[in-house]
């Protein structure tokens, strides 16, 4: 989608490696999140960001960190992959946090962890 | 605790064949409820913000009506471009984040 890219698009990982999601805009947004898409249970939200070196938990953060230390770039870790996180994740823009213009989705990744 | 849930988990619409998709929500203090479209292999798509009970929204054969307790979002006369997931979110209390319904997954035939 314009303005938000996600990278890679596709992964394949082993158990117990570390992985880096990418999530950039170029909207000049301060709201950025993560969240994981699963048959059966929807959107949840892993981490988000409110700011610069600002980020908090959402409601599935175990496995995984987060960093922003630019307004453009927020990169989601799984310190050592399971299967369990084996998802989609899509990260999600904002200029306002309660989201009342709606929020910008990026195209997502497709990671698979064996 | 704040929840969303969506009904029907899937919906099978003949062209032409009107119908709506349920959106339940309880949250202290709804500052908002969310309306996405979502297609395969995409990420959301924004559809519509509805602040207050009583409020409608419209776009093209989609609307969104919203009450103290749920959303409906009616689809006249859909063609098999409507196919897709439709999702809802609302804004927990105090918070700068969504939580999202599970969604309806919406087929049309022609």
């Amino acid at each position: 989608d314009a303005g938000i890219t996600q990278s890679p698009r596709h992964k394949v990982t082993e158990t117990g490696t570390p992985v880096t999601l990418r999530c950039h805009q170029t909207e000049n947004h301060r709201y950025m999140y993560w969240y994981r898409q699963d048959p059966g249970h929807g959107l949840r939200l892993i981490h988000y960001s409110y700011g610069v070196k600002d980020t908090d938990k959402g409601e599935v953060s175990d496995g995984y960190s987060v960093s922003r230390s630019k307004t453009e770039d927020f990169l989601l870790t799984l310190e050592s992959a399971t299967s369990s996180q084996t998802s989609v994740y899509f990260c999600a823009i904002s200029g306002h946090g309660q989201g009342d213009y709606g929020y910008t989705f990026g195209s997502g990744t497709r990671l698979t962890v064996v | 605790e704040d929840q969303v849930t969506q009904s029907p988990e899937a919906l099978r619409l003949q062209e032409g064949e009107s119908s709506s998709l349920n959106c339940s929500y309880t949250v202290s203090g709804l500052r908002g409820l969310f309306w996405y479209r979502q297609d395969p292999g995409k990420g959301p798509e924004f559809l519509f913000t509805l602040y207050s009970a009583g409020e409608e929204k419209e776009k093209e054969r989609l609307k969104a009506t919203l009450t103290k307790k749920e959303s409906f979002l009616h689809i006249t006369a859909p063609k098999p471009e409507d196919s897709a997931t439709y999702l809802c979110a609302v804004p927990p209390y105090n918070t700068d984040k969504l939580i999202f319904g599970t969604g309806t997954r919406l087929q049309v035939f022609p």
